[in-house]
C-alpha cells in the first residue's frame, strides 16, 4: 500500500479547474519536496511538477502545484481533452531506511 | 535529445533471474542518479531502486531488497537491474528514469524510457 493517498478519480468539463489532492506524513511530504507525474494512456509517465511547484520546460502553466504541511495538490486550470490521464504525486520518504514513494494515482476524466 | 532504451525483459519462471539494461544517451550520464520504476498491468507506479551518479550509493524498495541489484557502467552510459528469485508479483513493465539530480535523495525523474515487460509465470 502506498503511503501517499490520492482520490481515485476526478473529472471536469473542458475549461473547468480540477484539483487533485495528495495526503502524506511528516516523513515524506511534510519534510521533502513533492513531484507530480502525468501518464497518458499507453505511454511512459511524464514529469509535470518538481520541487512542489516548479514546472519543467514545456509543461503548460495550466498545471500548478502547491504544498501545505503533509499534503500537496495539483491544479489543472482550463481543462482540455488531452489532459485525460492518470496523475501521480511522489516524494522521498525517510522512513524504512529511505525510499521514493508514489501516490495511489488519480484518473482524470474530461467530460 | 535525451533517450533511454530498456532491454532484457521477457518471460521467466518463478525463482528465475533476468538482467535488465537501460542504454542512455543525450546527457552526461555519470552526473545523474538513475532509477528503476515498475508498473504492474493495470496498476499504479512503484519505485524499485535508485543509484547515485556520484558515489554509487543505492536504495531499494522493501519489496525487492535482497533480490534485485542496481548498477551502472558510466563508461558505457548504461544502467542495469539484476533481478533474482523472481516472483509472480514482480510481473510488470520496468522503466528506467533519469533523475533531476545526482544524489539518491531524488528530486524527481525528468526523463523516462518506454519500458520493458517482465512476465514471471510458470
Amino acid at each position: 500500500q502506498s503511503v501517499l493517498t490520492q482520490p481515485p478519480s476526478a473529472s471536469g468539463t473542458p475549461g473547468q479547474r480540477v484539483t487533485i489532492s495528495c495526503s502524506g506524513s511528516s516523513s515524506n511530504i511534510g519534510s521533502k519536496t513533492v513531484n507530480w507525474y502525468q501518464q497518458l494512456p499507453g505511454t511512459a509517465p511524464k514529469l509535470l511538477i518538481y520541487r512542489n511547484d516548479q514546472r519543467p520546460s514545456g509543461v503548460p502553466d495550466r498545471f500548478s502545484g502547491s504544498k501545505s504541511g503533509t499534503s500537496a495538490s495539483l491544479a489543472i486550470s482550463g481543462l482540455q481533452s488531452e489532459d485525460e490521464a492518470d496523475y501521480y504525486c511522489a516524494a522521498w520518504d525517510d522512513s524504512l531506511n529511505g525510499r521514493y514513494v508514489f501516490g495511489t494515482g488519480t484518473k482524470v476524466t474530461v467530460l | 535529445e535525451v533517450q533511454l532504451l530498456e532491454s532484457g525483459g521477457g518471460l521467466v519462471q518463478p525463482g528465475g533471474s533476468l538482467r535488465l539494461s537501460c542504454a542512455a544517451s543525450g546527457f552526461a550520464f555519470s552526473s545523474y542518479a538513475m532509477n528503476w520504476v515498475r508498473q504492474a498491468p493495470g496498476k499504479g507506479l512503484e519505485w524499485v531502486s535508485i543509484i547515485s551518479g556520484s558515489d554509487g550509493s543505492t536504495y531499494y524498495a522493501d519489496s525487492v531488497k535482497g533480490r534485485f541489484t542496481i548498477s551502472r557502467d558510466n563508461s558505457r552510459n548504461t544502467l542495469f537491474l539484476q533481478m533474482n528469485s523472481l516472483r509472480a508479483e514482480d510481473t510488470a513493465t520496468y522503466h528506467c528514469a533519469k533523475d533531476i539530480g545526482s544524489t539518491v535523495e531524488t528530486l524527481g525523474f525528468d526523463y523516462w524510457g518506454q519500458g520493458t515487460l517482465v512476465n514471471v509465470s510458470p
